[in-house]
């Protein structure tokens, strides 16, 4: 059974950093693209980011370029996202997602809470 | 600016359809990339429901379809149930993004 345990959300001030983690069971980690996708409270959903299988390419929505970045473990079979000059704007759940291919999401995580307020 | 438009809400009785739009541009469904649709449930993470245009995955009711003409996609739901309330997400890639877009989201109510 594939599943994905997102981790690490917490309340950080603005201008502060935080790491988010994913943990992943159930398939072959290192065969798969993941994506971050975030919800801002009442909002819809945004996709954030999303790193290959090896590592090897990145994407970034135009919002976190040069704030955020994702990377993996292969070994730990776990996902990341480390956060930077976080801002109000970027308080949301955020959910990992296993990316099949064509871009399709085709399992999520439960999603971790992140409130950047002072 | 590219953007996946869906409308803000739909609304049927028991037993209709309904369908769900998604209107991108040439950069994202015009440019051929698949569409994706999303259910979430209140206070639930996102299902996938339909992938590539209109495939289901396992465990999807045939009830669900979808479709794609041009840089238009719809989401069509038969024999509405009260439990398919929830929030729908269409979802492409956008080449001039390079990176992947969903659509605001559309809120069913089933009346």
């Amino acid at each position: 059974e594939v599943q994905l345990v997102e981790s690490g959300g917490g309340l950080v001030q603005p201008g502060g950093s935080l790491r988010l983690s994913c943990a992943a069971s159930g398939f072959t980690f290192s065969t798969y693209w993941m994506t971050w996708v975030r919800q801002a409270p009442g909002k819809g959903l945004e996709w954030v980011a999303n790193i290959k299988f090896d590592g090897g390419q990145k994407q970034y929505v135009d919002s976190v370029k040069g704030r955020f970045t994702i990377f993996r473990d292969n070994a730990k079979n776990s996902l990341y996202l480390e956060m930077n000059s976080l801002r109000a704007e970027d308080t949301a759940v955020y959910y990992c997602a296993r990316s099949a291919t064509n871009d399709v999401n085709d399992y999520w995580g439960q999603g971790t809470l992140v409130t950047v307020s002072s | 600016q590219s953007v996946l438009t869906q409308p803000p809400s739909v609304s049927g009785a028991p037993g209709q359809r309904v369908t769900i739009s998604c209107t991108g541009s040439s950069s994202n469904i015009g440019a051929g990339y698949d569409v994706h649709w999303y259910q979430q449930l209140p206070g639930t993470a996102p299902k996938l429901l339909i992938y590539g245009n209109f495939k289901r995955p396992s465990g999807v009711p045939d009830r669900f379809s979808g479709s794609q003409s041009g840089s238009s996609a719809s989401l069509a739901i038969t024999g509405l149930q009260a439990e398919d309330e929830a929030d729908y997400y269409c979802q492409s890639y956008d080449n001039s993004l390079s990176g992947s877009l969903f659509g605001g989201g559309t809120k069913l109510t089933v009346l």
